[in-house]
């Protein structure tokens, strides 16, 4: 089976330009988190996803961060008017239930993201 | 709020040697789970081991064991029979269920396996 997919895989900004990045979660998963990770650092919660509400996001670093899961699968993490401190890999992640004791994530293989 | 501390940010070792990569951790909650992660180059992060923080026997997972000292917070990972498919970027991370669903990692250790 497929496993998470994000695209693109990297994207090139303009400082004050907005994006959109993708997360295609495993087929079924009911969990879906997104994290922000810079460079030479762990990563860093973001915002997390039950089905389509949107649970937790106080990992969003300001309100130019904005994620969308509409229909309970595919998700959308959108910047707006992008800065040089938003360059990061922006990893996707999800899981086949509400998390439970060591239940794992599954991770997808991230955006990279750079802002010039 | 948890922290997680990885204070070694380069390891190597031989391949077939033993290596063992540390982590410690701040919780003020009796209840937790702690996790290995390794990210290879290609990025996708893979869980390596994980431990409840209930259980006294330290979690094992073929070439891959934790040293848990849950009085001291600590949280290591020992890899036995190092193999070149192990260098990778290793991360520790914390969860509880009070603190939601969120994994809090720490800073990474960059593993070097040398033949």
């Amino acid at each position: 089976g497929a496993g998470v997919s994000q695209s693109p895989r990297y994207k090139v900004a303009k400082r004050g330009q907005d994006v959109a990045l993708r997360c295609d979660p495993i087929s079924g998963h009911v969990s879906l988190f997104w994290y922000q990770q810079a460079l030479g650092q762990g990563p860093e919660f973001l915002t997390y996803f039950q089905n389509e509400a949107q649970l937790d996001k106080s990992g969003l670093p300001s309100d130019r961060f904005f994620a969308e899961r509409p229909e309970g699968s595919v998700s959308t993490l959108k910047i707006q008017r992008t800065q040089q401190e938003d360059s990061a890999v922006y990893l996707c992640a999800s899981s086949p239930r509400p998390l439970l004791g060591t239940d794992t994530q599954y991770f997808g293989p991230g955006t990279r993201l750079t802002v010039l | 709020a948890q922290t997680v501390t990885q204070s070694q940010p380069e390891m190597s070792v031989q391949e077939a040697e033993t290596v063992t990569l540390s982590c410690t951790y701040d919780t003020s909650e009796s209840d937790y789970y702690l996790f290995w992660y390794k990210q290879p180059p290609s990025r996708q992060m893979i869980l390596v081991i994980r431990q409840e923080a209930y259980k006294q026997q330290n979690a094992t997972e073929n070439r891959f064991s934790v040293n848990f000292q849950k009085a001291a917070k600590s949280f290591s990972l020992k890899i036995s029979d190092s193999q070149l498919g192990d260098a990778a970027m290793y991360f520790c991370a914390y969860r509880s269920e009070t603190s939601g669903s969120r994994l809090t990692f720490g800073e990474g250790t960059q593993l070097t396996v040398n033949p």
